[in-house]
Order: structure tokens, then sequence, then C-alpha cells
């Protein structure tokens, strides 16, 4: 398997773009995760999917940020507009669930540069 | 609520020492316990987890984790550092009832040849 899949792995911006991060999560599992990774703040839960349905987005930090999951095998964080503060890695994880302790697989991450 | 504390940023070892990367945790129901690993700009890899049973967990490359339940701890391990275990490391707890993870800050190890 190809594991999780991010693109694009890097983007700079100006300041009021729009910025679209996608994933592809692996075959199968059926839990997907958008986290953000900066110096300040550490590794954040930004929001996850469950089947494609969104469980759980309290960890997203502004109406400026929406996440999307149209089907099984891809995901979409979208930032509008962008801000430099927005600035930091995002990562895409994935699990299966199997009835017990799902391990979540991590993508390579975007790194995003808001100038 | 739940998380995580590592309490050292930064540990440095020789090559062939032992190798010990400190975690406790907080969380109001039973606990399930992770370890990553992050080299630069690549994302994090899993390296082993604590769910129940036998309180050391052996894991990827040689790493293993005790869990102890008194101390909330669970501290990941290996006997005999490499130089290519130089990277950055990551404890995470979820409840056993959600599917959050909540991570530490991330401990950097260097390993010195």
């Amino acid at each position: 398997d190809a594991g999780v899949i991010q693109s694009p792995r890097h983007e700079v911006t100006e300041m009021g773009q729009e910025v679209t991060l996608r994933c592809k999560p692996i075959s199968g599992h059926d839990y997907l995760f958008w986290y953000r990774q900066t110096m300040m703040r550490g590794l954040e839960l930004l929001i996850y999917f469950n089947n494609n349905v969104p469980i759980d987005d309290s960890g997203m930090p502004e109406d400026r940020f929406s996440a999307k999951m149209p089907n099984a095998s891809f995901s979409t964080l979208k930032i509008q507009p962008s801000e430099p503060r927005d600035s930091a890695v995002y990562f895409c994880a994935s699990s299966k669930s199997l009835g017990g302790v799902e391990t979540q697989y991590f993508g390579p991450g975007t790194r995003l540069l808001v100038l | 609520a739940q998380s995580v504390a590592q309490p050292e940023d930064q540990v440095n070892v020789a090559e062939g020492n032992p190798l010990t990367v400190k975690c406790t945790y907080s969380v109001s129901g039973n606990p399930y316990l992770f370890w990553y690993v992050q080299y630069p700009n690549r994302g994090l890899q899993f390296l082993l987890k604590y769910i129940t049973g036998d309180n050391l967990v052996k894991g990827s490359y040689g790493f293993e984790a005790e869990f102890n339940k008194s101390q909330t701890s669970f501290h990941l391990k290996k006997p005999s550092a490499l130089v290519s275990d130089s990277a950055l490391y990551f404890c995470a707890v979820r409840d056993m009832r959600d599917y959050k993870l909540s991570f530490g800050a991330g401990t950097t190890v260097t390993v010195r040849a």
C-alpha cells in the first residue's frame, strides 16, 4: 500500500489567498484525521471523519477553515482567506476500525507558508 | 480531558548506550497509549502502542515501552541506541471512549557516534 498521500508537499501563498490541501487515506480505512503542527502549539487535531462524516471539528481554529470528505478516498482541508499565522505543517492520518484500538497512520504532511 | 507530558525537550545519548524517553499521561478512563517517531521533513511513524495486558510493549526498530498505571507513565526505551535513532519522538494518549489522540510536545533525541 502506498500509505497516506498528501498534496501538495509544499505550498507558498500570499495572505488572503485560498489554500486547498488534499489527502488520500489508506484504502479500506474508515477514519480520517487532519492535524496541524507548529513549534508553538505542537500537534493539534483539527477535525476527524468516520465513514466520510465529520465527527468532531472542535479543533478547527475558525470559520476560515473547512474540511470535506466527499468519498472514502479523498479529503480536503481548505483555508479561505489564508493568514500568515496559518503557516504550519498539516498532516492527514487514517485508521481502520477493527473493533479494538486502531493505529493512526500519518501522511508526509503539507508544509504551508503564508506570506 | 486527556493530556500528555514529555518532561524532556531533548535527550542526548552515546551510541550503544540505553535510551529512555519519558512520558506521563492524564486521562479519565482507561488509557490507550502510543509512541510515534518523526524524522526531519517526514510524517509521524508509528512505533508501538499499549492497549491492555502485558505492561511491557515491544515495537518497531528494537523499541519498547513500559506502562505503569500507578505512576501514569509510559516511558519509551531502547537498550542500545543507534545514530539513526536521532529523531523527534511523540507520546500520545486517547481515552478508550474516544478516537481523539492527544500528543505530547515531543522529545528530540540525539544519538552521538
